[in-house]
Parts: C-alpha cells; sequence; structure tokens
C-alpha cells in the first residue's frame, strides 16, 4: 500500500524558513516522480514543484521559483521542500503526491493527508 | 502557462441525476488531463487520467471525455458521497501541472 506521510509544517514569520518532508513507502520511490501541490485555505489547488524519480530534473511554479527548493534522498524515500523568504500568500495546506511515472509530466495518483504552513506575525 | 478554466463554479444536482462537468484548456494539451475530487478535510483522489481513463477503484458512473483543449467529466447517476469539489489538470510535457479552479457539487 503507498503510504506518503508529510512533516516539518508549522507557524512561521514572515522571510523565515521552513523545510518540509514526506516519506515515502509501498512503491519504488526511484522509479516516480514526485510534487508538492498546496491549498491555501478555502481556495484551490496550486502546483509548487516537482522532481523526478531520478533527483536530476526539478520544476517550480513561478510563485516560488528562487525561494523553494525540491530535494530528494532515494536512501530515505523521503521528497524535501526547503522554504525559504516565506511570505504569507504562502500560507497553505502543502500535500505531498506521487507521480504515475518517473517524470512530472504525468497524472497524482497518490496525496499524502497534508501538512500546515501558516506564515505571519 | 496553461490556463484550465472550469465550469460551473458551483453546480447543484439532485441524487440519482447525472452531472456534467467543464474543463477549458487555454491551448492543446493533447489528452493529458486529469480529473481530481476532494471531501472537505481530505487530500485529493484522482478519478481520470489520459482525459477518459479511470484510475484504480474509480466506479463506472465517473467518466470522461474530450482532448485537446474542451473536456468533460460525467457522473451518470449521482450517489450521496460524489458531492464533492471536482478539479481538472494538465500534466503535458514540457508545461508545468496547472490546475482549474474547482467546481463545487453540491445537493440540490
Amino acid at each position: 500500500e503507498v503510504q506518503l506521510l508529510e512533516s516539518g509544517g508549522g507557524l512561521v514569520q514572515p522571510g523565515g524558513s521552513l523545510r518540509l518532508s514526506c516519506a515515502a513507502s509501498g512503491f519504488t520511490f526511484s522509479s516516480y516522480a514526485m510534487s508538492w501541490v498546496r491549498q491555501a485555505p478555502g481556495k484551490g489547488l496550486e502546483w509548487v514543484s516537482a522532481i523526478s524519480g531520478s533527483g536530476d530534473s526539478t520544476s517550480y511554479a513561478d510563485s516560488v521559483k528562487g525561494r523553494f527548493t525540491i530535494s530528494s534522498d532515494n536512501s530515505k524515500n523521503t521528497v524535501y521542500l526547503q522554504m525559504n523568504s516565506l511570505r504569507a500568500e504562502d500560507t497553505a495546506v502543502y500535500y505531498c503526491a506521487k507521480a504515475t511515472e518517473v517524470y512530472s509530466s504525468s497524472p497524482l495518483d497518490h496525496w499524502g493527508q497534508g501538512t500546515l504552513v501558516s506564515v505571519s506575525s | 502557462e496553461i490556463v484550465m478554466t472550469q465550469s460551473p463554479a458551483t453546480l447543484s444536482v439532485s441524487p440519482g441525476e447525472r452531472a456534467t462537468l467543464s474543463c477549458r484548456a487555454s491551448q492543446s494539451v493533447s489528452s493529458n488531463l486529469a480529473w481530481y475530487q476532494q471531501k472537505p478535510g481530505q487530500a485529493p483522489r484522482l478519478l481520470i487520467y489520459g482525459a477518459s481513463t479511470r484510475a484504480t477503484g474509480i466506479p463506472a458512473r465517473f467518466s470522461g471525455s474530450g482532448s485537446g483543449t474542451e473536456f468533460t467529466l460525467t457522473i451518470s447517476s449521482l450517489q450521496s458521497e460524489d458531492f464533492a469539489v471536482y478539479y481538472c489538470q494538465q500534466y503535458n510535457k514540457w508545461h508545468p501541472y496547472t490546475f482549474g479552479q474547482g467546481t463545487k457539487l453540491e445537493i440540490k
């Protein structure tokens, strides 16, 4: 059974940093791309970032480019999202999601339950 | 960026009736289109990919159609558990993922 468990969310001040983690199990981690998708309170889904199964290809939404960094550790079956220079508009539930193929141009067939990031002074 | 536009924003349908949700892409995404269902307090769930292929475990009352820029999700006979928010998403190669703004399917 595929399981994705996010952690690392919390309250942070504007300009601060946070690192999210997503521990994966139940599938061959290096064979699938992973994404982070966020959802602001009461709003829709916004894709944030993706990384290929091998970790050699990454992509970012314009809204986070230059501030967020995605990475993965295949030995730990874990994907990370380092978030710097956080803004109030980054407040959201952040979901980790597994793609159906090794590269990110594929649908997201499993999702974690999400971790809440609140950016406020 | 490919913009995805869903309509209507809210759809009121009675249980047992058919629901038809629309999604339009600002440029062709071929068949690289997925539909997700999200219930309050839950993560999204993949329903349809490749515009028309049901994901594992999805009931046959859910069907998808379309290609290029126009797509439709049809729920043939609404059950109580189907009332939720539905999102379309394009995953065309060389373009970042983008989601539609969602259609809320509510009980009439």
